[in-house]
């Protein structure tokens, strides 16, 4: 268990509302990430972090923004979201386990976008 | 062209039977590898990672052939609970995955 909480877990929203999905961590890991998992594609990185205000986009970071003000916390925000936005939303810390740098999951958010 | 494919499956193998899944990956320079399993409406899981040597962990062997840019995971004697969809990724400075191979064994 990597101690990573996604809130919230379900959440329903109309097109062109803010939505803002919340990852926090209790070891202290440096990355972070926010991924979108959609059929028929893999998990696509939406953006990354490397450290408290230290954040980077992915191939997919189009339309959302991030924030990482405390280790802990890594905030993900849609400004206005659109129905190509319904996906479930996962959150990643990744560490280094005898030389490797493994990555581990939060139990995801799905998001709907009316 | 994708960074990881895989054969999206899906696998029905009865109980007992002996799967495998293959994944090819683009980039040459890619630094580490890894299986992951993910059940319905849950999050992936790290099963393996996978070593050049290969590794075995149980019922479970993993092999990396850099040369022809494939991975392989082999399940052996397949249980019930082996149903889910295995994800191929891939780590050349950032994580990479594959679309996922689902996976049901029949009783």
């Amino acid at each position: 268990d990597a101690g990573i909480t996604q809130s919230p877990r379900h959440k329903v929203t109309e097109t062109g509302t803010p939505v803002t999905l919340r990852c926090h961590q209790t070891e202290n890991h440096r990355y972070m990430y926010w991924y979108r998992q959609d059929p028929g594609h893999g998990l696509r990185l939406i953006h990354y972090s490397y450290g408290v205000k230290d954040t980077d986009k992915g191939e997919v970071s189009d339309g959302y923004s991030v924030s990482r003000s405390k280790t802990e916390d890594f905030l993900l925000t849609l400004e206005s979201a659109t129905s190509s936005q319904t996906s479930v939303y996962f959150c990643a810390i990744s560490e280094y386990i005898s030389g490797v740098n493994e990555q581990f999951f939060g139990p995801g958010t799905r998001l709907t976008v009316l | 062209r994708k960074e990881v494919e895989q054969d999206p499956g899906p696998f029905n193998v009865p109980e007992g039977a002996t799967v495998a899944f293959n994944c090819t990956y683009s980039n040459s320079a890619s630094q580490s590898f890894f299986w992951y399993r993910q059940d319905c409406r849950k999050e992936p899981k790290l099963l393996m990672s996978v070593y050049s040597s290969g590794n075995e962990d149980g019922r479970f062997t993993a092999q990396l052939n850099r040369a022809s840019q494939y991975i392989s995971l082999l399940i052996r004697d397949s249980k019930l609970s082996d149903s889910a969809t295995y994800l191929c990724v891939v780590n050349v400075n950032q994580f990479y995955f594959g679309t996922g191979t689902s996976l049901t064994v029949i009783p």
